[in-house]
């Protein structure tokens, strides 16, 4: 079966750093990616891993490690526009398995 | 160049209605998922289709739904007989033609929010 885990909620103040993280167990994987989703929006593309390692666009970067089944997304400097939902997903061959999100709440 | 467009956005049926929720993607993009998602719950897929073939419906209930992407016009995803339970976001998101063997990134309409009464 499939298997992504990530916490549900997660609490950090404006300009400060937050590290969300997500492991996952999958038949399968080529890739770990990340999406951001606001309140009744569509899910918006982040980041991608396919390799090991940290991948850094602008505040957001992202780190997966295949052989621990585990990555993070790490935002920086927060905003207030960065409350939303984070949602991790486990891509392998055309198919996406998506964790329930983690709901993140910046705070002035 | 216009993104993924669902429409409706808002759709309200009674139980034992059929509801009917389209996807046209975007431009270049042969690749159509749909997604179902619950109130505080993650996504999970429901069926991946190119055109005029079904490549994946093992996220897909056995019975009421159908899914399809003709040759013409957008993808459809059909659900007979609602229920209750059938009231959620439902998302389409489309790629571009790939390996599929790399992520290629799926893009994500606005969502067509079914509502069963």
């Amino acid at each position: 079966g499939q298997n992504i885990d990530q916490p549900t909620e997660m609490t950090a103040t404006e300009g400060a750093i937050v590290q969300i993280n997500c492991t996952y167990q999958t038949s399968g994987f080529n890739g770990l990616f990340w999406y951001q989703q606001h309140a009744g929006e569509a899910p918006t593309f982040l980041s991608y891993n396919v390799l090991d390692g940290l991948e850094e666009k602008g505040r957001f970067s992202s780190f997966l490690s295949r052989s621990k089944g585990y990555s993070y997304l790490l935002l920086k400097e927060l905003q207030m526009k960065d409350s939303a939902s984070y949602l991790c997903a486990a891509y392998n061959f055309n198919k996406f398995y998506f964790g329930s999100g983690t709901k993140l709440n910046v705070k002035p | 160049n216009a993104g993924v467009m669902q429409n409706p956005r808002h759709l309200v049926r009674r139980r034992g209605q059929e509801a009917r929720l389209r996807c046209s993607p975007m431009k270049g993009h042969s690749h159509v998922y749909w997604y179902r998602q619950l109130p505080e719950e993650g996504l999970k897929f429901m069926v991946y289709l190119q055109k005029e073939n079904i490549i994946d419906e093992s996220g897909m209930p056995k019975e009421r739904f159908s899914a399809e992407f003709p040759k013409e016009g957008p993808s459809i995803l059909r659900i007979q007989q609602v229920v209750r339970g059938d009231s959620a976001a439902y998302f389409c998101a489309s790629s571009p033609p790939g390996t599929g063997d790399l992520g290629d990134t799926q893009y994500f309409g606005p969502g067509t929010r079914l509502t069963v009464l």
